[in-house]
């Protein structure tokens, strides 16, 4: 059974940092391009980022290129999200998901963790 | 960039009817990168369909996906009381590389 399991959310000052982790399991993790997506509570969800396989390739959403760094490791079935210089509208709930394809690219996202809630907030 | 928008808002059916989602995208679109998410109230959202018409694993056969160009369509044809939750449809696109989705259609319970 697929488990993504987020961690690492809280509440923060603007300006600062903090890092998502998310914790794979039930599928061979380095087979599979990896993604974050947020979602403000009551609203959408928005893509944030995604990364290849092999960490060779990496996207970002606008809203978050320059401030927010994805990373895995595959030895250890975890990916990433690196926050930087947070601000209110990072708020959300920040989710994991796995990768439907081979690249990050045009892979739709097939599993979801339950999610890790960021609060931006002084 | 492209803009995917969703109709209706909100959808009040009962159990039994039959549910017609529609996205509409800013511009033509492959359906080969277009997919369909349900999320239900305090749950993470679940991949329904891919590739625009082709069901995600364990999707029961009363989901169709359909559309190419700029409208797609997801049709629920009886709904169950589980049906009823948040769509939303989602694309990707190359230029630049980016997920988009839609704001979100809501179906509820007449």
């Amino acid at each position: 059974e697929v488990q993504l399991v987020e961690s690492g959310g809280g509440l923060v000052q603007p300006g600062s940092s903090l890092r998502l982790s998310c914790a794979a399991s039930g599928f061979t993790f380095d087979d599979y391009p990896m993604h974050w997506v947020r979602q403000v509570p009551g609203k959408g969800l928005e893509w944030v980022s995604s990364i290849s396989r092999r960490t060779d390739s990496v996207g970002y959403a606008d809203s978050v290129k320059g401030r927010f760094t994805i990373s895995r490791d595959n030895a250890k079935n975890s990916l990433y999200l690196q926050l930087n210089n947070v601000t209110a509208e990072d708020t959300a709930l920040y989710y994991c998901a796995k990768g439907l394809g081979n690249y990050w690219y045009g892979s739709d996202f097939d599993y979801w963790g339950l999610g890790t809630l960021v609060t931006v907030s002084s | 960039e492209i803009v995917l928008t969703q109709s209706p808002g909100t959808l009040s059916l009962s159990p039994g009817e039959r549910a017609t989602l529609s996205c509409r995208a800013s511009q033509s679109v492959s359906r080969s990168y277009l997919a369909w998410y349900q999320q239900r109230p305090g749950q993470a959202p679940r991949l329904l369909m891919y590739g625009a018409s082709s069901r995600a694993t364990g999707i029961p056969d009363r989901f169709r996906g359909s559309g190419s160009g700029t409208d797609f369509t997801l049709t629920i044809s009886r709904l169950e009381p589980e049906d009823f939750a948040m769509y939303y449809c989602q694309h990707f696109g190359s230029s630049p590389p980016m997920y988009t989705f839609g704001q979100g259609t809501k179906l509820e319970m007449k």
